[in-house]
Parts: C-alpha cells; structure tokens; sequence
C-alpha cells in the first residue's frame, strides 16, 4: 500500500509554463508535509515545509499548499524555467510508535522544454 | 549551510563482501538517516539514530546493521553483500523531532553490487 502517491509520474511542460503537481496521503494526522527536489545522480535539496497548522508556505517562484481533511499537497511553479527540470518528492511525516516516521512519495520528473 | 558528506559517490562490490557506507554531519544535528532509494519505489528508510550509540529500525532493515559511536557519523554496513542491494544510499540528518525541523541529505552513495 502506497501511503504517499504522486500524480504525474513524469512531466513535460513548455518554458514559461505555470504548473501544479499533486501528493496525496493517506493519513490525516501528519505533523508536516514537506517538498523536496532532486537533480539526477544527487540527494535531496529541502524546498518548502509546512507545519501541520500552516495551509501553505512560499518561495520565489514556488508555492506549497496542504490540505490535510482531503489528504492532500500542491506544489506550484509559476512560470517554469529549464533550470527547474529534476524529479520532486514529498514527504510526509507523522508520529508512529513514539518516533516521527518520514514517508516519501515516488517523486514526479518534470522536464522543462526551452 | 549544513552540509552532510558521504565516503564514495560509486561504490563497486562483489557478492559477499563487507561494505561501510559513512555519512558525516557538521551541524551537531541529533538524528540520522539511512535510506536506499530505487526505480519505483522511492525512498524507503533502512535505519535511524536519534543519539549517539542508539538505533532503530527503518522499514527495510534486514541485510543491514548501524553504527553511531560519535554524533557526527552514522555508518551503515553491508554484513553480506547481495546483488539485491545494488541502489542508491542516501544519508540524511536532523536536528530534532520539531515540526519546523527538515531533514538534510548527502549527495548519495550509488551501490553495486555484482
């Protein structure tokens, strides 16, 4: 069972393109939800976190926003660069038998065509 | 910056050997992370230390054990290596179980195994 799933898997988009991708879980009881991105070959690079309280958090171009009655988070580009092509993971974490237990999605790859 | 460094980018084994894997930290963080991530199924945590000289199990630990003998480096070893443990390691570290707290990661350690 899929706890984080991400929709699309892969995505390719024209330069200049506003853009949404989409992570949904199943648990309600999160303690935060962040968004990470990854460049090929490299480890993960923090983007936004947002605490259980918060609806949503931003960065320059990027805006996360969460949902936690739907069980879902969504990452906005607003007019996407070639520079923005890598995959993106978020990840959920919850408290699960007194630790905080960190579940990640299988990421979205999203190409930008200059 | 936080910076969260790991002893090889590519490793090469044979079937059977004993393989170290070290992560070191610079920021004094409490926790540390090992996870193998693979084509489809995402990250998936193998252990984590929340202190030195303690460890837990992940979600996949079996063929793997840990060692935390000092707060900056969390070792993960291979007892036996298997082909099935070809993937990619990535080491991760946090300062505490706080809401606001992101992890961070290393750049990875990309594992065969032949």
């Amino acid at each position: 069972k899929q706890e984080v799933t991400q929709i699309p898997a892969a995505l390719s988009v024209p330069e200049g393109e506003n853009l949404v991708l989409n992570c949904s879980f199943t648990d309600s009881a999160i303690y935060n939800l962040q968004w990470f991105r990854q460049d090929p070959g490299k480890g993960l690079t923090s983007l936004l976190l947002i605490q259980s309280s918060q609806r949503e958090q931003t960065s320059g171009r990027l805006n996360a926003s969460l949902d936690k009655s739907s069980g879902r988070s969504t990452l906005y580009i607003a007019a996407s660069q070639p520079g923005d092509s890598a995959t993106y993971l978020c990840a959920r974490r919850l408290f699960s038998g007194g630790y905080q237990k960190v579940t990640f999605g299988t990421g979205t790859k999203l190409q930008v065509i200059p | 910056d936080v910076k969260v460094t790991q002893s090889s980018r590519y490793l090469v084994k044979r079937t059977g050997e004993k393989v170290f894997l070290e992560c070191v930290q610079d920021m004094d963080h409490e926790n540390m992370f090992w996870y193998r991530q693979d084509p489809g199924l995402g990250l998936r945590l193998i252990y984590f230390s929340y202190d030195v000289k303690m460890k837990e199990k992940g979600d996949i630990p079996e063929g793997y054990s840990v060692s935390r003998e000092k707060k900056e480096r969390f070792s993960l070893i291979l007892e036996s290596a298997s082909t099935n443990q070809t993937s990619m390691y990535l080491c991760a570290s946090s300062p505490l179980d706080r809401e606001m707290d992101t992890q961070y990661f290393g750049p990875g350690t990309r594992l065969t195994v032949l």
